[in-house]
């Protein structure tokens, strides 16, 4: 099956670094994603990982490491503007489909 | 502003209706992928065309079909509305059948009554 886990809701201080977990358990992989997505609004893409390690954009890096089935995003000197949802998704082709299967996402709060 | 476009922004209609969302990919982009949106799940994979054949199918009802036409826009197809199809539908685009990353539209927020 299919199974992919983070946190439902976080809270941070503008201006502070926040990191937000993301576990996945797939029958197959082929990267990992991060989106934003404002309310009501689209999701945005963040980043793409397919090979161990950090990648960094910006205020924005994530991570991965396959043989634990763990990432994470971590967001730096967070604005205000980054209250959003954070969604982690996985690539695991199955049928022959490049899908993404989506977390439930992690509700970010950034306060003043 | 991903590039991908959809149609309509908003649709509210009764149960029993059928209704036609509508969704222009990125130019150049040959994947067109649906996802649904409830508030109490996540996104959810419906069907992924690619270049104008369908190529894999999610968790979609048979109430609800999809096709690609050959200018690469999409259309997903509900009909026989319930309550529970209440939710947001998004499409997205990627250039090639791979792991190229998927741009979404802005979605298509349905409303049955």
């Amino acid at each position: 099956g299919q199974n992919i886990d983070q946190p439902t809701e976080m809270t941070a201080t503008e201006g502070a670094i926040v990191q937000i977990n993301c576990t996945y358990q797939t029958s197959g992989f082929n990267g990992l994603f991060w989106y934003q997505q404002h309310a009501g609004e689209a999701p945005t893409f963040l980043s793409y990982n397919v090979l161990d390690g950090l990648e960094e954009k910006g205020r924005f890096s994530s991570f991965l490491s396959r043989s634990k089935g763990y990432s994470y995003l971590l967001l730096k000197e967070l604005q205000m503007k980054d209250s959003a949802s954070y969604l982690c998704a996985v690539s695991p082709w199955m049928d022959s489909s490049y899908k993404l299967i989506f977390g439930s996402g992690t509700r970010l709060l950034v306060r003043p | 502003d991903s590039g991908v476009t959809q149609t309509p922004k908003h649709l509210i209609t009764a149960t029993g209706q059928r209704v036609t969302l509508r969704c222009s990919p990125r130019s150049g982009d040959l994947s067109v992928y649906w996802y649904q949106q409830s508030l109490d799940q996540g996104l959810q994979f419906l069907i992924q065309y690619y270049n104008g054949e369908e190529r894999a199918k999610g968790n979609i009802l048979e109430r609800f079909s999809a096709q690609q036409f050959p200018d690469l826009h999409s259309e997903l197809n509900l009909s026989s509305l319930e309550l529970g199809d209440s939710a947001l539908y998004f499409c997205a685009s990627s250039a090639r059948d791979s792991t190229d990353t998927q741009y979404f539209g802005p979605g298509t927020r349905l409303t049955v009554l």
